[in-house]
């Protein structure tokens, strides 16, 4: 079975500073994607971004980057120049299967942006 | 482009009514995937098709739950009868291989 554990149920930062959401995750499978999604208060679930896991080089995208660390399965998403409109639940998932066919989501991690 | 849509975007019923959730997936995607988000247990994947076949169902709770998806751009999610255990997000998404799902704005289900 697959897991991904988010362990900071919710985050604080101030705007324009750095914040890093942790996600470790736990499977057999040696192909997978791993993704960081956000789900703002209207309960849209945006796609952050994506790492593929035999990639060795971190994903970015503008403010976004991820610290991939495949022997550790840690998969952290730090946001640079925080901004009010990063203040959302954002959720780790898994995908397995060779393909991102059946996501494993984790519990999520609430973060505020404080002003 | 318009994204995954999905209807109705809230919905209240009765407990034992029959209640269906629509999705039109994005054109040219040929994975379709239903997602239940609850509190206690997150988010869930219910049944996933490619090419309108369903090839998992596995997350499916119960015989109560079915979901069809008759052509490429439509499917349903039926729950029949309805329990107040069923009050959840419902999410549909879809994709192309290989490409992250794009999700719906879901369908938030009250069942009183």
């Amino acid at each position: 079975a697959q897991t991904v554990t988010q362990s900071q149920p919710e985050m604080s930062v101030q705007e324009a500073e750095t914040v890093t959401l942790s996600c470790t995750y736990d499977t057999s499978e040696s192909d997978y994607y791993l993704f960081w999604y956000k789900q703002p208060p209207s309960r849209q679930m945006i796609l952050v971004i994506r790492q593929e896991a035999y990639k060795q080089q971190n994903a970015t995208e503008n403010r976004f980057s991820v610290n991939f660390q495949k022997a550790a399965k840690s998969f952290s998403l730090k946001i640079s120049d925080s901004q009010l409109g990063d203040a959302a639940m954002y959720f780790c998932a898994l995908g397995s299967g060779g393909s991102n066919y059946k996501l494993t989501f984790g519990k999520g991690t609430l973060l505020t942006v404080n002003p | 482009d318009a994204g995954v849509i999905q209807s109705p975007r809230h919905e209240v019923t009765e407990m034992g009514q029959e209640v269906t959730l629509r999705c039109k997936p994005i054109s040219g995607h040929d994975y379709l995937f239903w997602y239940r988000q609850t509190m206690m247990r997150g988010l869930e994947l219910l049944i996933y098709f490619n090419n309108n076949v369903p090839i998992d169902d596995s997350g499916m709770p119960e015989d109560r739950f079915s979901a069809k998806m008759p052509n490429a751009s439509f499917s349903t999610l039926k729950i029949q009868p309805s329990e107040p255990r069923d009050s959840a997000v419902y999410f549909c998404a879809s994709s192309v291989e290989y490409q992250p799902q794009h999700f719906g704005d879901g369908t938030r289900l009250s069942i009183l």
